[in-house]
């Protein structure tokens, strides 16, 4: 079955940078995009970017252009976000989801989320 | 950027009741429209893809419609295990937009 595992919560300070990881199974890895999304307490979704596997093409949203980066390592079908120069305003829980691909345009799995912590 | 605004914002439903919720785009987005539902605490799952198309497990209950701008989603008969947050989402260009979302809870 498709599954998409998340790593652990992490607490940061300003200024800092973090990078979570969301580890596939169950699929063929390049076949699906992996998108990344986070939300806020209490809030609700916003979606961050998505990266391609098979080239390693990425989209991210403006709101985040310039401090995210999104990679992917094929050998262990695992993706990567990394968020760069954190702010208090970063503090969410961050999901990874299985989507777009060159014939589905929707997120049909997702991790189970990563708390992300911003504070001094 | 393609806005997305559901309505309502939350609501007040009874086991066996008939639930509508709407979901509105800023231009028309055809078909490309997706629901999630999500618990507290939990991660979104995926309802609807495509406006009307049930995703794989979800019960016949939830259906959505729509084209263009306007969309719903409705379940027939609100049972216990659906009281939750539910999203629209529009996946017709990047950047991904989510509704706000609406929450259906116990009356």
């Amino acid at each position: 079955q498709v599954q998409l595992v998340q790593s652990g919560p992490e607490v940061k300070k300003p200024g800092a940078s973090v990078k979570v990881s969301c580890k596939t199974s169950g699929y063929s890895f390049n076949l699906y995009g992996i998108s990344w999304v986070r939300q806020a307490p209490g809030q609700g979704l916003e979606w961050l970017g998505w990266i391609n596997p098979y080239n390693g093409a990425t989209n991210s949203a403006q709101k985040v252009q310039g401090r995210i980066t999104m990679t992917t390592d094929t050998s262990t079908s695992t993706a990567y976000m990394e968020m760069r120069t954190l702010r208090s305003d970063d503090k969410a829980v961050y999901f990874c989801a299985r989507g777009p691909s060159y014939s589905t345009s929707f997120f049909d799995y997702w991790g189970q989320g990563t708390l992300v912590t911003v504070s001094s | 950027d393609i806005q997305m605004a559901q309505s309502p914002s939350s609501l007040s439903a009874s086991v066996g009741d008939r639930v509508t919720i709407a979901c509105r785009a800023s231009q028309s987005i055809k078909n490309s429209l997706n629901w999630y539902q999500q618990e507290p605490g939990k991660a979104p799952k995926l309802l609807i893809f495509e406006t009307s198309n049930l995703h794989t497990g979800v019960p016949s209950r939830f259906s959505g419609s729509g084209f263009g701008t306007d969309f719903t989603l409705t379940i027939s008969s609100l049972q216990p295990e659906d009281f939750a947050t539910y999203y629209c989402q529009q996946s017709y260009s990047a950047p991904y937009t989510f509704g706000q979302g609406t929450r259906v809870e116990i009356k």
